[in-house]
């Protein structure tokens, strides 16, 4: 089955971090560039990060001020999402995404990983 | 940054009532590289429209998109109990690649 899920997201307290997951299967992982969305309780979507295929091309939303790495391990069909010096803004539901670029936008989501930043 | 707005925020339809969902751009969009998504309550965005006019796989045909330039459209054609859900456009020809606020379509 074509699919992708996130593991990871819980409670962390301000100033914290957190190491978001995804597990990819049934497509071949490496062929695809791979991001992050997410999504404010009640609110909107929010692009967060991407990373090409061999992950020479990252991307993040200006918005992060350098708090979020993403990385990929083609070997394991994982990707990951590395949260620091979280803040109560971050509280969302995490998205991992499959984009095959300008050919077929975000055509492949995880069911989400919720992340609450609280003390 | 390409800033999409999506308005009204709010739809009120009834069952078999045709829906007109708009999104406009704040610059030209490149080959018209927009997108629609649907999105449940509790669940994730489902893809439904990309390259402004092209279904996804297994969208129903009621489901269109139409525009070009920074004016786009999502239209349903007859609404149907399944289809009352939030929208959401996307431009994804640059980065980042930005969401409008999305259009919630609710039952009247």
């Amino acid at each position: 089955e074509v699919q992708l899920v996130e593991s990871g997201g819980g409670l962390v307290t301000p100033g914290g971090s957190l190491r978001l997951s995804c597990a990819a299967s049934g497509f071949t992982f490496s062929g695809y560039t791979m991001n992050w969305v997410r999504q404010a309780p009640g609110k909107g979507l929010e692009w967060v990060s991407s990373i090409s295929r061999d992950g020479t091309y990252i991307h993040y939303a200006d918005s992060l001020k350098g708090r979020f790495t993403i990385s990929r391990d083609n070997a394991k069909n994982s990707l990951h999402l590395h949260l620091t010096s979280v803040r109560a803004e971050d509280t969302a539901v995490y998205y991992c995404v499959r984009d095959h670029g300008l050919l077929l936008p975000f055509d492949l989501w995880g069911q989400g990983s919720l992340v609450t930043v609280s003390s | 940054e390409i800033v999409l707005t999506q308005s009204p925020g709010t739809l009120s339809l009834s069952l078999g009532e045709r829906a007109t969902l708009p999104c406009r751009a704040s610059q030209t969009l490149s080959s018209n590289y927009l997108a629609w998504y649907q999105q449940k309550p509790g669940q994730a965005p489902r893809l439904l429209i990309y390259g402004a006019f092209n279904r996804a796989t297994g969208i129903p045909d009621r489901f269109s998109g139409s525009g070009s330039g920074t004016d786009f459209t999502l239209t349903i054609s007859r609404l149907e109990p399944e289809d009352f859900a939030v929208y959401y456009c996307q431009q994804y020809g640059s980065s980042p690649k930005t969401f409008g606020q999305g259009t919630k379509v609710e039952i009247k």
